[in-house]
């Protein structure tokens, strides 16, 4: 079975501060891992994948996250935040990197940006 | 190109009720899967189809049950609803395939009363 478990379920940071989003997972495969973000009244917009190939992964709008295997981690990070990012993250894991596989999400974590 | 739509956006039902919900995958999908998100939770998938069948399926109970038609659209249907049903349902649509990617959309909000 495959388990997400989000660390912090509200961060709060200053327009400009660095975002650190946790994530660490459980697998007992190989794991794809993926984070979404969910605006208010949105459905869920894919932010970044691993499927394996470099452990760094780059997203959409200034995020990267990295894979550490040793860690079961797959933390999210930003080096400056916007207004605009406040909303909600989610990570994600699946046994593998196809649309056929079922995606296992954690509780998901509301990033706040203040002025 | 229009991503995946779903109708209604929100519902109001009370309990014993039956409702359908229904999804239009972006184009040049082929497969659909439904996740309920309660509040204050992640979404937790419900079931999958693809060439109208269903392939997957999450731990939720036979009253959800659902179609894919050949155009590839989807429809969700719960019965006997209770009010532990209440929750935005998500629909996320794919093309099959290594490496591709669900993409979601907005969602329906269904409150039992």
């Amino acid at each position: 079975a495959q388990s997400v478990t989000q660390l912090g379920s509200h961060v709060s940071v200053s327009e400009g501060a660095l975002v650190l989003l946790r994530c660490n997972y459980s697998s007992s495969v190989p794991p794809y891992l993926f984070w979404y973000v969910q605006y208010p009244n949105q459905g869920l917009q894919l932010l970044l994948k691993y499927t394996s190939a470099a452990t760094l992964v780059k997203g959409i709008n200034g995020f990267e996250a990295e894979f550490k295997k040793s860690e079961t981690s797959f933390h999210l990070t930003k080096p400056s935040a916007h207004m605009s990012d406040a909303a909600e993250y989610f990570c994600a894991v699946s046994k593998g990197g196809g649309s056929n596989y079922k995606l296992t999400f954690g509780k998901g974590t509301l990033l706040t940006v203040n002025p | 190109d229009a991503g995946v739509t779903q109708s209604p956006t929100h519902l109001i039902k009370t309990r014993g009720q039956q409702v359908t919900l229904r999804c239009s995958p972006k184009s040049g999908h082929d497969t659909v899967s439904w996740y309920q998100q309660a509040l204050g939770q992640g979404p937790q998938f419900i079931f999958q189809y693809y060439e109208e069948e269903e392939r997957q399926r999450g731990n939720f109970p036979d009253r959800f049950s659902g179609h894919q038609f050949p155009n590839y659209s989807s429809e969700l249907n719960v019965n006997a609803l209770l009010l532990g049903d209440s929750a935005l349902y998500l629909c996320a649509s794919s093309l099959r395939g290594l490496g591709e990617t669900q993409y979601f959309g907005p969602g329906t909000r269904l409150l039992v009363l």
